[in-house]
């Protein structure tokens, strides 16, 4: 299965700036995902990443505070806008695997906003 | 969209002990699938299931697809320390996105 590149890992953010994330995929892959885990929690999608058009919000989340891009089929960033505490949380790329409905995740964005 | 609920929320068992871990769904699903994130660590794939009634090994873990294709669990035979953290079911859904339970962490008393 394909094998992801994140990072940062981790980055302590002054409230009210922007962070960029970037996922690098080992292999061409039509979808990205971009998930985000609060603490001691679950798996909650962000959006989806399309190569060629924009990206596809999940309820509760938007363009503006989550700007994506999809430059290329191995390449996917997310940004964290005019971030705030709220926004303290883990954000994770993730690839289907071999298996459907299987998925790779990259190693996490661990992100504390202060 | 589909839902799928997890329990227990937590675990603790002491070395040598099973451990279990469910899935329920109130609708049928077309396939499920299981993590498990280390502690500090990021989900990792761990099995899918989607045939009824489907029961799969994979050293100490055992999965089980429910005959209505409605549950899931993963049991864990004589627990190890290396088999601490949290484990999820995630069910598939259209375009490729996928709905995770709440995850049960489990922990190890050596």
């Amino acid at each position: 299965s394909a094998v992801i590149s994140q990072k940062p890992s981790r980055d302590i953010c002054q409230r009210g700036t922007s962070l960029t994330i970037q996922c690098q995929v080992d292999s061409q892959v039509t979808m990205m995902f971009w998930y985000r885990q609060q603490p001691g929690q679950s798996l909650t999608l962000i959006a989806t990443a399309n190569q060629g058009s924009e990206a596809t919000y999940e309820s509760g989340f938007v363009i503006d505070k989550f700007p994506i891009s999809r430059p290329n089929l191995t390449f996917s960033t997310l940004t964290v806008s005019n971030m705030s505490p709220e926004d303290s949380s883990i954000y994770l790329c993730s690839v289907e695997a071999g298996v459907p409905n299987s998925y790779t995740f990259g190693s996490g964005t661990r992100l504390t906003v202060v | 969209g589909q839902q799928v609920m997890q329990i227990p929320q937590y675990q603790h068992v002491q070395e040598g002990e099973d451990f279990t871990t469910y899935c329920n769904s109130s609708t049928t699903l077309s396939n499920i699938q299981w993590y498990k994130q280390r502690p500090g660590g990021h989900p990792v794939f761990l099995i899918q299931l989607v045939k009824s009634g489907e029961v799969k090994k994979q050293k100490r873990l055992t999965f089980q697809f429910g005959e209505a294709k409605k549950n899931s669990s993963l049991h864990i035979t004589a627990t190890q320390t290396t088999d601490v953290g949290t484990y999820f079911c995630g069910i598939g859904a259209n375009a490729g996105k996928s709905t995770f339970g709440d995850g049960t962490t489990l922990t190890v008393k050596p």
